[in-house]
């Protein structure tokens, strides 16, 4: 069974950075797509951005300045930077895997995710 | 940006009572969208995907229909562990965009 697991400070001082690693366990990474999600407390799910195994990534463009997705085969994670935090950044922190719903069908749905991960910005 | 608005913000049902949420996309999106549920302090999980497929492991109490820019989530017969929050997101076109949440509380 494929499982996602989040790691990384739970708390950022406004400025710095936001760095986040997802290790994936129970499958190859070497597949499919991987996002990362975020969740202010109360609020929606936004989308980050992904990463295909190709290395291919795309961005939500309201954070696209701030925010590279790196991936690491060789260790089976891939891991979020999010540059010049403000409190506003302040959420859960998910990673979840994407994959197409099957043959000929190019929708892709999040089927495994991380546990997820507060990430407080504050100083 | 394609936004999604879902409908209504929260409702109050009864275990056995049929239960639609539904969700709009801005723009069309065929049948880019999926279901999530998600209880407090959990992750998303997937329930619906391709507007009405059924997720492996999923109860067939829950269905789903649409196409286009209007879409509905069903539970026919509520359960104890359905009170959650049902989210819809569209992958036709990044940014993946979420619903604002249909919160599903006890009457």
């Amino acid at each position: 069974q494929v499982q996602l697991q989040e790691s990384g400070p739970g708390l950022v001082k406004p400025s710095e950075t936001l760095s986040l690693t997802c290790s994936v366990s129970g499958g190859s990474i070497s597949r499919y797509h991987w996002s990362w999600i975020r969740q202010p407390p109360g609020k929606g799910l936004e989308w980050i951005g992904y990463i295909y195994y190709s290395g291919s990534t795309k961005y939500n463009p309201s954070l696209k300045s701030r925010v590279t997705i790196s991936l690491d085969s060789s260790k089976n994670q891939f891991s979020l930077k999010l540059t010049s935090v403000t409190a506003a950044d302040t959420a859960v922190y998910y990673c979840a895997r994407g994959i197409y719903c099957g043959a000929d069908c190019y929708s892709i749905l999040l089927d495994h995710w991380g546990q997820g991960t507060l990430v407080t910005v504050s100083s | 940006d394609i936004q999604m608005t879902q409908s209504p913000s929260s409702l109050s049902a009864s275990v056995g009572d049929r239960v639609t949420i539904t969700c709009r996309a801005s723009q069309s999106i065929s049948n880019y969208l999926n279901w999530y549920q998600q209880k407090p302090g959990k992750a998303p999980k997937v329930l619906i995907y391709a507007a009405s497929s059924l997720q492996s492991g999923v109860p067939s109490r829950f269905s789903g229909s649409g196409s286009g820019t209007d879409f509905t989530l069903t539970i026919s017969s509520l359960q104890p562990e359905d009170f959650a929050t049902y989210s819809c997101q569209q992958s036709y076109t990044t940014p993946w965009t979420f619903g604002q949440g249909t919160k599903v509380e006890i009457k």
